[in-house]
Order: C-alpha cells, then structure tokens, then sequence
C-alpha cells in the first residue's frame, strides 16, 4: 500500500515562530502537493513539486514555502506564523501521469 | 478557469435509504474527475475517478457516479446508506497540467449524515 506520512497529527505554535511541517511517501512519485483545508473552503493547493529541487506556487502560497531535497520528502514551512495559518494541512503524493493521489492523515497546525 | 461546485453543503439521511451528492465542475477542456471521502481526523482516500471510457463509474464500500459531459456533472450516488458512511465527500477536478492527477481543484465538500 502507498503511505504518505505526515510527522505530525496536531502542533501548537506561537506567532511569529518558524513552522515545518514534514510528509514522507515511500513509493518513488514524483509528484507532492501541499493543501490547506478549511471548513467551508474545501482543500486549496498551496505548493506542488514534480521533481527533487523543483517547486511551483498553488493557488495560496502567500506565507509558505517549500523544500524538496529529495525524491521522498516534500516539507512545507511557515516563516512566520500567523494565526490565520490555524488549518488542517494534507500532504498528497501521484505518480507523474498517475490515477490518483494519495493522501496523509493531515496536520492540524494552530497557531496563537 | 476550472471549478466544482458542490450543491449540497450538508445531506441528512436516514439508513439504508438511497443518497446523491450533486458535483457539477467547469473546465474548457478535458478533465479528470475525481471523489474523495474523508472519515473525521483523517486524511482523504479516493472513492473513485473516472478517467475515460465508460461514464458509470463504480467505486468502493458501493458507491458509484455517472460522469454527463453535457451537464458537466459528476454525482456521486448510492443505493442504500449505512451509519458508517457519515463523513464528508469531496468532488474534485484534475487540472489539465503535464502528467499529474494530483494537481486538483476541490469543491468545498458536502457532510453527509446518515442517521438511524
């Protein structure tokens, strides 16, 4: 079975502190998704990767970035917390040209 | 652009009656579609897509959904509910960009409740 593991189910935070969210998938994709998911608003694409070192901004990126040093590992980061950034975040890997995306348990992330 | 719209934020229902949730999505060109279900504090799993082919698409724990290309719709239906299917569904959309049917717009999801 794919497995995308996020390294965290729930994290508090403070404002202003610099956030990493981590997600791991062990089935060689080439293809990672970030998503915030809020009540109401359904999942939004914040930043994708097809490759290792490669990002590209999704439809909300204001306030993240990302790193991808290797084909595995897809991390989302917070430079500077805002309350506004309290969300669920999922993680999704695909093959490139794949079915389907898998997802992780997510990350619900508060920050105060 | 491309959107879904789900129609239906929330569906009550009583067990073992039948439920349609209602997608309908916008797009200039050909797209993937896709129904994901997310169980409360977990992640989403894929219920079922349709990619090409035959537009009656039968997906897991019984469900199925038929693609209308003219009403640019994709309703997700089931026969006949149970307690365990109360969870939150989402409609959504592949973009059409290089080779990942993982870069995908979203509806907003509809809470189906399926009460005793």
């Amino acid at each position: 079975d794919v497995k995308v593991t996020q390294s965290s189910r729930y994290l508090v935070k403070r404002t202003g502190e610099k956030v990493f969210l981590e997600c791991v998938q062990d089935m060689d994709h080439e293809n990672m998704f970030w998503y915030r998911q809020d009540p109401g608003l359904g999942l939004r694409l914040i930043y994708f990767s097809y490759d290792v070192k490669m990002k590209e901004k999704g439809d909300i990126p204001e306030g993240y970035s990302v790193s991808r040093e290797k084909k595995e590992r897809f991390s989302l980061i917070l430079e500077s917390a805002s309350t506004n950034q309290t969300s669920m975040y999922l993680c999704a890997s695909s093959l490139w040209g794949g079915p389907e995306a898998f997802f992780g348990q997510g990350t619900r992330l508060t920050v105060v | 652009a491309q959107s879904v719209t789900q129609l239906d934020s929330q569906v009550p229902v009583f067990e073992e009656a039948p439920v349609e949730l209602r997608c309908n999505y916008s797009s200039s060109v050909s797209v993937y579609l896709f129904w994901y279900v997310q169980y409360p504090n977990q992640g989403l799993q894929l219920l079922l897509k349709y990619l090409s082919g035959s537009t009656l698409v039968k997906g897991i724990n019984g469900f199925e959904a038929e693609f209308n290309k003219s009403q640019t719709s994709f309703h997700l239906r089931k026969p006949s509910v149970h307690i365990s299917d109360t969870a939150e569904y989402f409609c959504a959309v592949s973009r059409p960009q290089g080779g990942s049917q993982g870069n995908l717009i979203f509806g907003k999801g509809t809470k189906l409740s399926v009460k005793p």
